[in-house]
C-alpha cells in the first residue's frame, strides 16, 4: 500500500498557466507538508498542516496556494506559472507536530517551458 | 540565521567505513535528522538525534554534539546501494518547521 502518494509525477507546462498537485497519505498522520527541492537539492520547507490547520507558510510568492480538505489530503495550486517554479516537490507526513520522521511522497517534477 | 553545512561530495570503497558531517547554527534546538536520498526518488529517514551521543541502527550510526552544533553519520560495510545523497536536517526551538542542509552526494565505488 503507499503510504504517502502524489499526482501528477511528472508536469511539463508553460510560463503563465495554473497547475494542481495533488497530495494524500493514508498512514493516519495528523501532519503534512509541502516541499521544495531544486536543482541543486536543496529541499525547503513551503507550507505545513496540522489537522487541516495551517501551521507553517514560509517566504513562498502568494502564487502558490496549498489546501487541506481533510487530514489525510494536502493540496498545491501554483497560479501563473514561472521558470523559476521549476524544481521537484515533494508532499510529506509525520504523525503529529512533535518530533517525528517525516514520510515523503514519491515528488512532482514541474517543469515550466 | 539558520544555517546547516554539509560536505557536498565524498567516495568511498565498498566494504569501507565512511563518516558524513553536519554542523549546524539554529536559534535553538529541538533535534536532528538523517534522510537517505536515492536519485530520482523520496527521501527516506535514517536516524533522530535528540540527545548527545551516539545512536546505532544496523549498519548506520549517528552522533550528536549539541554544545559544539555538530552531528555526523556513520556508514560501516558499506554496499553499492548506499550511494545517495544524505541528508540532515534540524529542528530549531520554538519552531515546527525542518531545516534541511543541502546533502552530501555518497559515491560507492567497488
Amino acid at each position: 500500500d503507499t503510504a504517502v502518494s502524489q499526482t501528477p509525477k511528472y508536469l511539463v507546462t508553460q510560463m503563465g498557466n495554473d497547475k494542481s498537485i495533488k497530495c494524500e497519505q493514508n498512514l493516519g498522520h495528523d501532519t503534512m507538508y509541502w516541499y521544495k527541492q531544486d536543482s541543486k537539492k536543496f529541499l525547503k520547507i513551503m507550507f505545513s498542516y496540522n489537522n487541516k490547520e495551517l501551521i507553517i507558510n514560509e517566504t513562498v510568492p502568494n502564487r502558490f496556494s496549498p489546501k487541506s480538505p481533510d487530514k489525510a489530503h494536502l493540496n498545491l495550486h501554483i497560479n501563473s506559472l514561472e521558470l523559476g517554479d521549476s524544481a521537484v516537490y515533494f508532499c510529506a507526513s509525520s504523525p503529529g507536530l512533535a518530533n517525528y520522521e517525516q514520510y515523503f511522497g514519491p515528488g512532482t517534477r514541474l517543469t515550466v517551458t | 540565521g539558520q544555517n546547516i553545512d554539509q560536505p557536498t561530495e565524498m567516495t568511498a570503497t565498498e566494504g569501507a567505513i565512511v563518516q558524513i558531517n553536519c554542523t549546524y547554527q539554529t536559534s535553538g534546538f529541538n533535534g536532528l535528522f538523517w534522510y537517505q536520498q536515492h536519485a530520482g526518488e523520496a527521501p527516506t529517514f535514517l536516524s533522530y538525534n535528540v540527545l548527545d551521543g551516539l545512536e546505532e541502527k544496523g549498519r548506520f550510526s549517528s552522533f550528536l554534539s549539541r554544545s559544539k552544533g555538530y552531528s555526523y553519520l556513520l556508514l560501516k560495510e558499506l554496499q553499492m546501494k548506499d550511494s545517495a545523497s544524505y541528508l540532515c536536517a534540524v529542528r530549531a526551538s520554538g519552531t515546527y518547521k525542518y531545516i534541511f542542509g543541502t546533502g552530501t552526494r555518497l559515491k560507492v565505488l567497488a
